[in-house]
């Protein structure tokens, strides 16, 4: 599979623990995106980064989050001090950028969190 | 504030019926405009977007959509769905270097 994988599939954790998500994007895709979506809403924009820059944060993104992308590959997202709100699946996409003409995002399945 | 929003939650048809799914943005830039969409138990992806030129773009499945300026609108159309159609829908915009999503319209056939 060439695609999008992220990992875990499922997580589910105490409250006040910390999680780390993995995604890994489609390999000559040099930005990745991080999107976190609750039911009953579209994908929420989290972060993204251009190879291994972390382009923009999202100011509505608790400092308790924290990405990295540090080879320019796969990614990691790290949720620290667990609350149940942050309960919600992960999404993780890939794009070729720049150039409009080839924006197009794909998705992973994604990683559903679960805060007990 | 709410850069793309979709206006019809859940909608339901018959098969062969036509279907209108309605996206209005706010954003004075440049658009670039997308739908997606996402099957049950598979990932997101990309079914349509608008960059320039013909505002009338053509996707997958029979999918078109249609980009009016004036109305701030990207309104998805099909003539005549399918059962396999039932899925959610979702609005995006291209803003400041970001992909930005609607809430989504969740879409059931009935057979």
């Amino acid at each position: 599979d060439t695609g999008v994988s992220q990992d875990p599939r499922h997580k589910i954790t105490k409250r006040g623990q910390n999680v780390t998500f993995r995604c890994d994007p489609i390999s000559e895709h040099n930005r990745l995106y991080w999107y976190r979506q609750t039911l009953g809403q579209g994908p929420e924009f989290l972060t993204y980064f251009q190879n291994e820059a972390q382009l923009e944060k999202s100011r509505l993104l608790s400092n308790r989050f924290s990405a990295e992308r540090p080879k320019g590959s796969f990614s990691t997202l790290e949720i620290q001090r667990t609350e149940q709100g942050d309960s919600a699946m992960y999404l993780c996409a890939s794009s070729l950028a720049p150039g409009w003409a080839n924006e197009k995002l794909f998705f992973g399945s994604g990683t559903q969190l679960s805060v007990l | 504030a709410q850069s793309v929003s979709q206006h019809n939650h859940h909608v339901i048809l018959s098969e062969a019926a036509s279907l209108e799914l309605g996206c209005n943005y706010s954003y004075g830039g440049t658009v670039n405009l997308f739908w997606y969409v996402q099957y049950p138990g598979q990932h997101l992806q990309l079914l349509l977007k608008y960059f320039s030129g013909d505002p009338l773009v053509k996707g997958i499945k029979g999918f078109e959509a249609e980009f009016i300026k004036s109305k701030f609108s990207f309104n998805l159309r099909k003539p005549s769905v399918q059962w396999s159609d039932t899925a959610e829908y979702f609005c995006a915009l291209n803003r400041d270097d970001k992909i930005i999503f609607g809430k989504g319209t969740r879409l059931h056939i009935l057979p």
